[in-house]
């Protein structure tokens, strides 16, 4: 079982619509969790950061966690062309400052 | 302000060849990371510098990879003898703070080394 699990998809929605990403994890110790954002042929870039179970947002992006249940999502709202990007999650494991890494989904928001 | 940067962008190399691999961090960022992504693969970790000194260097494959930081500054990666499975891209990232803590990981836009 891989540590953090994610649909590698692509995940196709339409512009103005609500981009749902999923991750979940295995490590009950993760503490902090991570979601990135990596254009083709870029570097990672941190979009949002949670440790606390419930909901994070943060403009039109907004983080849940589930402590209990192992998952950890993403919502794009009114998403737009421009959010066409592979999305990372990823987590520090307890006590570490080491990111464990899921494969990442593809999203791609049509016009 | 200028961002992790690393160097070369590209390196094709032949089985059995060395390879260093250059990082220049955020200046100010004590905290330094390599990663590394093999087709079709998660990124995964390798190792973290605090400063100069190895923090942990768990995600080190094998002795053939040697990580250095001299003076807290700059870091190179070297891999010697290449061997094919090495091929991916090197991503390396600095962060000011603890990541546990939320302190942003800062990263490069990779080196994409390939072994032939």
């Amino acid at each position: 079982q891989k540590e953090v699990e994610q649909n590698s998809g692509p995940l196709s929605v339409p512009e103005g619509a609500i981009a749902s990403l999923n991750c979940t994890y295995s490590d009950r110790g993760s503490q902090s969790f991570f979601w990135y954002r990596q254009y083709s042929g870029k570097s990672p870039e941190l979009i949002m950061f949670i440790y606390s179970n419930g909901d994070k947002e943060d403009g039109r992006f907004t983080a849940q966690l589930n402590k209990a249940s192992q998952y950890v999502s993403l919502l794009i709202r009114d998403s737009q062309p421009s959010d066409s990007a592979t999305y990372l999650c990823a987590m520090a494991p307890g006590g570490g400052n080491k990111l464990t890494f899921g494969t990442g989904t593809q999203l791609k928001v049509e016009l | 302000e200028a961002g992790v940067t690393q160097f070369p962008s590209h390196s094709v190399i032949e089985k059995g060849q060395t390879v260093t691999l250059r990082c220049d961090p955020i200046s100010g960022h004590d905290n330094l990371y390599w990663y590394r992504r093999v087709m079709g693969k998660e990124i995964k970790f390798l190792l973290h510098f605090v400063k100069e000194s190895k923090q942990d260097e768990s995600g080190m494959p094998n002795n053939r990879f040697l990580a250095e930081r001299t003076g807290g500054t700059y870091s190179t990666l070297k891999v010697q003898p290449a061997e094919l499975e090495d091929s991916g891209v090197y991503f390396c990232a600095s962060s000011q703070g603890q990541v546990l803590l939320g302190s942003e990981a800062f990263f490069g836009q990779g080196t994409r080394l390939t072994v032939v």
